[in-house]
């Protein structure tokens, strides 16, 4: 596997259900994020980890609750979700936060909370 | 506060046809403006970054330009392929180290019809 790699792809839960999404990087980048990308609005910052430490939280209610237990590897731990919190959701990854370092972005996990 | 607005949010063009992508800003203190591309249910992937101290990128069909001080950047995408199809982003970072205060535009979907 190269890049960035996200599992599920698709996730269907109900609200009282709890579920992890996974993002590993395979680009040995020390950077890691969580976005989260609803209908007809913009990518939306929610988490940001360097070198295994939190560095960002956005104000994201705490239903979400990530994990990064090493540089390659990040976790969204999912619980009592809300339908609005259906969107897609994306990890992305750069060599470090420095404005030079570009993002490279997964392929999303689809959520659908019904 | 940055706002970052794309026009037109949608366009449907013929088969080799030349076209150009826009993106507002309207603070013209950025540090980087990056494009990307996105595929339906997908990811993004990067497919030009500007420095602000540059004034193009170029990318085999795919030419960007910025202009910061009319906080104006253009994707042109030469000899359009259906292929080209997606949404396309573009994303203004304000400074080096602010990689938390990525604000990204809405995007223009393209269709490209053969």
């Amino acid at each position: 596997e190269t890049g960035v790699t996200q599992t599920p792809r698709h996730l269907v839960m109900g609200m009282t259900n709890k579920k992890s999404l996974k993002c590993e990087q395979h680009l040995g980048h020390n950077a890691m994020y969580w976005y989260k990308q609803s209908a007809k609005k913009p990518l939306e910052l929610m988490f940001v980890y360097n070198f295994k430490e939190q560095t960002e939280n956005n104000s994201v209610p705490s239903r979400f609750s990530p994990e990064c237990p090493n540089s390659s590897h990040l976790f969204l731990h999912l619980h009592t979700l809300q339908p609005e919190d259906s969107a897609l959701y994306l990890c992305a990854s750069s060599q470090g936060l420095a404005g030079g370092n570009e993002q490279f972005f997964g392929p999303g996990t689809r959520l659908t909370v019904l | 506060k940055q706002e970052v607005t794309q026009i037109p949010a949608a366009l449907s063009v013929p088969e080799g046809e030349n076209l150009v992508l826009n993106c507002s800003f309207t603070d013209s203190a950025i540090y980087n403006l990056q494009w990307f591309r996105q595929d339906p249910g997908k990811g993004l992937t990067s497919l030009l970054l500007i420095q602000s101290s540059q004034r193009e990128q170029t990318s085999g069909r795919l030419n960007a330009s910025l202009d910061k001080s009319s906080g104006r950047s253009t994707l042109y995408i030469a000899a359009s392929q259906p292929g080209d199809s997606a949404t396309y982003l573009c994303a203004v970072r304000p400074d080096e180290t602010s990689y938390d205060k990525v604000i990204f535009g809405p995007g223009t979907s393209l269709s490209v019809i053969p």
